[in-house]
């Protein structure tokens, strides 16, 4: 059971906008720590899609956006493309589980229909 | 840009231990962290450790860190892993990563990975 909970699976339609929430607790996300979020295409390893909560990585396009609040993060597409339907993970640090700092959500399944 | 690339057995025996070494390729590994990911076949990432250029600065995901062994080699642009007594469980693809920060700091980037099975 993963430390940042995530929603097995969202989906929209091509032009839609989704979002995928990544909740945690006050020793992680609720603590301020920063949020990192990766795309992984079927078959390929994982990409940095977001850093820092809401900066994109290099060559991120503008559509995707990440925000956070409270214990939670998400990440939003908008105009949703079918090249984006991949796997989609946050990443956080938890103090509770110092000295270890990395811990990852389950995962979401964005299928785009 | 940098590339990392996993190399080892894609096949270890129950009980033995599992190596792998990751190399760096297009820049240095040097003033960066640098770590180890792993994703059972068809479920969500899992950290293992990662380390500082120096070597001087490791960290284990306390899950596995009795069995686990990071270390690097800056003579060889290359960083390892060593897993000891595995098991089924231990089935999955391995991936290394470049961390910038090591409390708390993102993977960017990754290493294509590679499938390691256990199995007699």
């Amino acid at each position: 059971q993963s430390v940042l909970t995530q929603p097995p699976s969202v989906s929209g339609a091509p032009g839609q906008r989704v979002t995928i929430s990544c909740t945690g607790s006050s020793s992680n996300i609720g603590a301020d720590y920063d949020v990192h979020w990766y795309q992984q295409l079927p078959g390929k390893a994982p990409k940095l899609l977001m850093y820092g909560n809401s900066n994109r990585a290099s060559g991120v396009p503008t559509r995707f956006s990440g925000s956070k609040s409270g214990t939670s993060a998400s990440l939003a597409i908008t105009g949703l493309q079918p090249e984006d339907e991949a796997d989609y993970y946050c990443q956080s640090y938890d103090s509770s589980l110092s000295p270890w700092d990395v811990v990852f959500g389950g995962g979401t399944k964005l299928t785009v229909l | 840009q940098v590339q990392l690339q996993e190399s080892g057995p894609g096949l270890v025996k129950p009980s033995e231990t599992l190596s792998l070494t990751c190399t760096v390729s297009g820049g240095s590994i040097s003033g960066y962290y640098w770590g180890w990911i792993r994703q059972p076949p068809g479920k969500g990432l899992e950290s293992i450790a990662y380390i500082y250029y120096t070597g001087r600065d490791t960290n284990y995901n306390p899950s596995l860190k009795s069995r686990v062994i990071i270390s690097v080699d800056t003579s060889k642009n290359q960083f390892s892993l060593k897993l000891s007594s595995v098991t089924a469980a231990d089935t999955a693809v391995y991936y290394c990563a470049r961390r910038l920060h090591g409390s708390g700091g993102d993977f960017d980037p990754w290493g294509q990975g590679t499938l390691v099975t256990v199995s007699s």
